[in-house]
C-alpha cells in the first residue's frame, strides 16, 4: 500500500491563480480531511469527507472547495489564491471515526508546501 | 463547540527530567482524545489514544473528564523526544471530525 499520496510537494502559485492539490489514498478508508499547518496555529481543519459523494466544512474552509466522487480521492481547490492562504497542507484518511470503528488513527500525507505570492 | 487547547508552544527540558505536555479540551459529549507526533522530517503519526490505555515509547496520558484534560507525560525524557505533539480530539459519532490543538514542541538537551 502506498498510503496517502499527496501531489505536488511543492507549489508557487501568484495571487488570484487557481489550482488543485490532489490526495489520494488506497487504504480503503472512508474518511478524509485536509489540514492546513501554520507555526503557532496547529493543524486547522479545513474540509472533510465522511464517504464518497459526502463533504462538510471544517475550521476554515473560505477559499477552498472539495468533493468526493471516489472512495479514493480527495482533492481540494483553491479557485482564487490569496497570499493568506500560504502554508503547509495536509491530506489524512482513516477508516472511520465513529465509536463502531474505535477511532482508528488518522493516516497523513507528505504534505504540501504553498507559497503565494 | 469542539475546542481543544494546548497552553504551551514550547517545552525545554534536559535528558532524564520528567515531561508534562497540557491539553484541555471543551466537547459537549463524550470526546475520543489522542495525542499524535511529528518528528524532524517525518509525516504526523498517532503517538496514542486514551481508549487504549497504552503507554508508548514511555508516554501515557490520562483522560480527566473532570477537569477535562488529557496530558501526556513521561517520567524521563530522551533527546528523540525532541518533536511537535498535537492533541487532538473526536466525538464518537460516524459523521464526526478530528480537531487538533496548537501544538507544543518539546525539545530534549543532552
Amino acid at each position: 500500500n502506498a498510503g496517502v499520496t499527496q501531489t505536488p510537494k511543492f507549489q508557487v502559485l501568484k495571487t488570484g491563480q487557481s489550482m488543485t492539490l490532489q490526495c489520494a489514498q488506497d487504504m480503503n478508508h472512508e474518511y478524509m480531511s485536509w489540514y492546513r499547518q501554520d507555526p503557532g496555529m496547529g493543524l486547522r481543519l479545513i474540509h472533510y469527507s465522511v464517504g464518497a459523494g459526502i463533504t462538510d466544512q471544517g475550521e476554515v474552509p473560505n477559499g477552498y472547495n472539495v468533493s468526493r466522487s471516489t472512495t479514493e480521492d480527495f482533492p481540494l481547490r483553491l479557485l482564487s489564491a490569496a497570499p493568506s492562504q500560504t502554508s503547509v497542507y495536509f491530506c489524512a484518511s482513516s477508516y472511520s471515526l465513529g465509536r463502531d470503528r474505535a477511532n482508528s488513527p488518522l493516516h497523513f500525507g507528505n504534505g504540501t508546501r504553498l507559497t503565494v505570492t | 463547540a469542539q475546542r481543544v487547547t494546548q497552553p504551551e508552544k514550547l517545552l525545554s527540558v534536559f535528558k532524564g527530567a520528567p515531561v508534562e505536555l497540557k491539553c484541555n479540551y471543551s466537547y459537549s459529549g463524550s470526546p475520543e482524545l489522542f495525542w499524535y507526533v511529528q518528528y524532524s522530517r517525518q509525516r504526523l503519526q498517532l503517538l496514542l489514544r486514551h481508549i487504549s490505555r497504552e503507554s508508548i515509547k514511555g508516554f501515557t496520558a490520562d483522560l480527566n473528564k473532570g477537569e477535562t484534560s488529557f496530558h501526556l507525560k513521561k517520567p524521563f525524557a530522551q533527546e528523540e523526544d525532541s518533536a511537535m505533539y498535537y492533541c487532538a480530539l473526536s466525538g464518537l459519532d460516524n459523521t464526526d471530525k478530528l480537531i487538533f490543538g496548537t501544538g507544543t514542541r518539546l525539545q530534549v538537551f543532552p
